[in-house]
């Protein structure tokens, strides 16, 4: 049973360009959340999916971002008209249906903005 | 909605001395709490988790937290730090109901000296 999968590991866009970021759940998982963790700071929640659905997106800037998990394939986090800022680690992580099971991460994928 | 507060950003201790990391979490019941472990570079590890029971839980790496309700804390503990620890170290909060809306605190940068 493979982890969670992220690609790609590390992804150089320049300004203005478009970043497209993959999650792959573990086998069975129908949770996904994605993070952002910004250079010398914390984890920082930003969107929370199940198959098809958006739960919880407080964490997302309103714009630019967008985030989906369709009924088949990876969950993709999209930016759009990248900035210097959005340069980070980005992680997804998943977990199976229910509450309280631990959430298996990705290893991530850093996002460079030049 | 609940939050978690690591109150340390940043920690040193010598190999072979104890550690504590705090953490401070707010919800109206009482959560799943987690602690995960992130080396340089890579993407997070469960070191531990509390659902309900016994207070005192063990994890892996001779890590150990305690749950104490009254001061809503859930605090990592190691009697003797090894170099290989130098790592970030964040606690997790999630709710307790259907739902895998897993918070993270900011982290806390552990450095071990030898």
């Amino acid at each position: 049973n493979a982890g969670v999968m992220q690609n790609p590991r590390h992804l150089v866009r320049r300004r203005g360009q478009e970043a497209r970021l993959r999650c792959s759940p573990m086998k069975g998982h129908s949770h996904v959340y994605w993070y952002r963790q910004l250079p010398e700071e914390g984890l920082k929640f930003m969107v929370y999916l199940q198959k098809e659905n958006i739960i919880d997106e407080s964490g997302m800037p309103k714009e630019r971002f967008s985030a989906e998990f369709p009924k088949e394939g990876p969950s993709i986090l999209r930016i759009q008209q990248v900035v210097r800022g959005d340069s980070a680690a980005y992680f997804c992580a998943s977990s199976p249906p229910g509450g309280g099971d631990e959430a298996f991460f990705g290893q991530g994928t850093r996002l460079t903005v030049v | 909605a609940q939050s978690v507060t690591q109150p340390d950003i940043h920690i040193t201790v010598s190999e072979g001395a104890s550690l504590e990391l705090r953490c401070n979490y707010s919800y109206g019941a009482t959560p799943y709490l987690f602690w995960y472990v992130q080396s340089p570079g890579q993407g997070l590890q469960l070191l531990l988790k509390y659902f309900s029971g016994d207070t005192l839980v063990q994890g892996i790496k001779g890590f150990e937290a305690e749950f104490k309700r009254s001061q809503s804390s859930f605090n990592l503990r190691k009697p003797s730090v090894h170099w290989s620890d130098a790592a970030e170290y964040f606690c997790a909060v999630a709710p307790t109901y259907n739902n895998n809306d897993m918070r993270f605190g900011a982290g806390t940068r552990l450095t071990v000296k030898p």
